[in-house]
């Protein structure tokens, strides 16, 4: 079955750790997208990316990294410079150049950092 | 910036009966998209329904529709025969371009549903 995988699904970290969550689709979609989900806030742009290699910035990006060396895999570092990390993360894949196309979303990943 | 406004933090209907989530937005576009995403507690974001801007008619699946007011900038969600697996909270999302003719979507806050039996 295609579809977009984050792991783990629960993610403990203590303050001034970095850490990594994976992102891996294989729907063959070109771009992929990070999110953020607050209580509240509705889901806030990371960090995007359209093609391998190549990644721009969103509305939230500082204290944030990633990379993009595979179609199917766009994983997210959490730095010990986000000052707020506590949250849900997501990710997404979609077409792109397309008339219409939608972002198909994985389960996500709640990181809770102390 | 183009913003999405769900000015319902939370909503409430009877199942079997009909509701409507609103949700305005700001743009200085003529032609975009619109989709509502409906994410229950499980937190899968899974996507209800989307409208063309250049599109006049409304967009339907089954029991889901929309009023799409383009010069209102209203794009609400209209849910019949409520059912209480459609107990979930409800984004509104608006597709915006950036510079190199990339995607980005907007969110609202959304609107929280409840369905009582």
């Amino acid at each position: 079955d295609g579809g977009i995988t984050q792991s783990p699904k629960y993610l403990f970290r203590k303050e001034g750790q970095n850490v990594t969550l994976s992102c891996e689709q294989n729907l063959n979609h070109d771009a992929m997208y990070w999110y953020r989900q607050d209580p509240g806030q509705g889901l806030r742009l990371i960090y995007y990316s359209q093609i391998v290699n190549d990644f721009q910035k969103g509305d939230i990006a500082e204290g944030y990294s990633v990379s993009r060396e595979k179609k199917e895999s766009f994983p997210l570092t959490v730095t010990s410079a986000q000052k707020n990390p506590t949250a849900f993360y997501l990710c997404a894949s979609s077409n792109a150049g397309g008339a219409i196309y939608e972002q198909y979303f994985g389960p996500g990943t709640r990181l809770t950092v102390t | 910036a183009q913003t999405v406004t769900q000015s319902q933090p939370e909503m409430s209907v009877q199942e079997a009966e009909t509701v409507t989530l609103s949700c305005t937005y700001d743009t200085s576009e003529s032609d975009y998209y619109l989709f509502w995403y409906k994410q229950p507690p499980s937190r899968q974001m899974i996507l209800v329904i989307r409208q063309e801007a250049y599109k006049q008619q409304n967009a339907t699946e089954n029991r889901f529709s929309v009023n799409f007011q383009k010069a209102a900038k209203s794009f609400s969600l209209k849910i019949s025969d409520s059912q209480l697996g459609d107990a979930a909270m409800y984004f509104c999302a608006y597709r915006s371009e950036w510079e190199g003719g990339s995607e980005k979507l907007v969110f609202g806050k959304g609107t929280k549903l409840t369905v009582n039996p």
